[in-house]
């Protein structure tokens, strides 16, 4: 089966400037993650969809961070205006069901984001 | 708030050697996994743990979970160049997947 895909890879832009990426999980996969990685940190979450409806958002910036999950399938995570400490790996996410307990999660090859 | 400490941060090892990495939790977990991530890659499931006291073991690597469910522990025996990466640990607690800081394995020149 065709893994989650990601894009950009890489994307560089400088500060206040606003950013998008795109997240496509695996086929028929309900839940979808938004994780941001600082070089060296584990896995941070900042947004878990169960198909379009939004289960944890508790960690993320919503002055600054936006995301979307459309018809329940792709994904986008927006940053405007975005900050130096935003310099991260931004990982999308999927599991199969509801996201509970015993789901394993899929992920992409991850945006690289690097704000000057 | 729950947090799942993982030590040590980094761990060098000639190749040959055994490496080991821990995880301790502040709550009782209802699971545990354990993620693999090659540098420049992203993580990559190896197992989840679920029954208090459980081993599980893939080839050299070996998984404890705690009598408590509160830790866990990854130990690989023999390391090889392809065991380079670092090593996640991420707890199942409150409806929350909480992921350790990982361990970064090394192998020296």
């Amino acid at each position: 089966e065709a893994g989650v895909a990601q894009s950009p890879r890489y994307k560089i832009i400088e500060k206040r400037q606003s950013v998008a990426f795109w997240c496509n999980p695996i086929s028929g996969h309900a839940t979808l993650y938004w994780y941001q990685q600082i070089l060296g940190q584990g896995p941070k979450l900042l947004i878990q969809f169960q198909n379009n409806g939004v289960v944890d958002d508790s960690q993320l910036p919503k002055d600054r961070f936006s995301a979307e999950r459309l018809k329940g399938v792709d994904s986008t995570l927006k940053i405007q205006p975005a900050k130096l400490e935003d310099s991260a790996v931004y990982l999308c996410a999927s599991s199969r069901r509801g996201g509970g307990a015993n789901e394993k999660l899929f992920f992409g090859s991850g945006t690289q984001l690097s704000v000057l | 708030g729950q947090q799942v400490m993982q030590i040590p941060q980094y761990q060098h090892v000639q190749e040959g050697e055994d490496f080991t990495t821990y995880c301790n939790s502040s709550t009782t977990l209802s699971n545990i996994q354990w993620y693999k991530q090659r540098p420049g890659g992203h993580p990559v499931f190896l197992i989840q743990l679920v029954k208090s006291g459980e081993v599980k073991k893939q080839k050299r690597l070996t998984f404890q979970f705690g009598e408590a469910k509160k830790n866990s522990s990854l130990h690989i025996t023999a390391t090889q160049t392809t065991d380079v990466g670092t090593y996640f640990c991420a707890g199942y607690s409150n409806y929350q997947l909480i992921w350790g800081a990982g361990t970064k394995l090394i192998i020296k020149p």
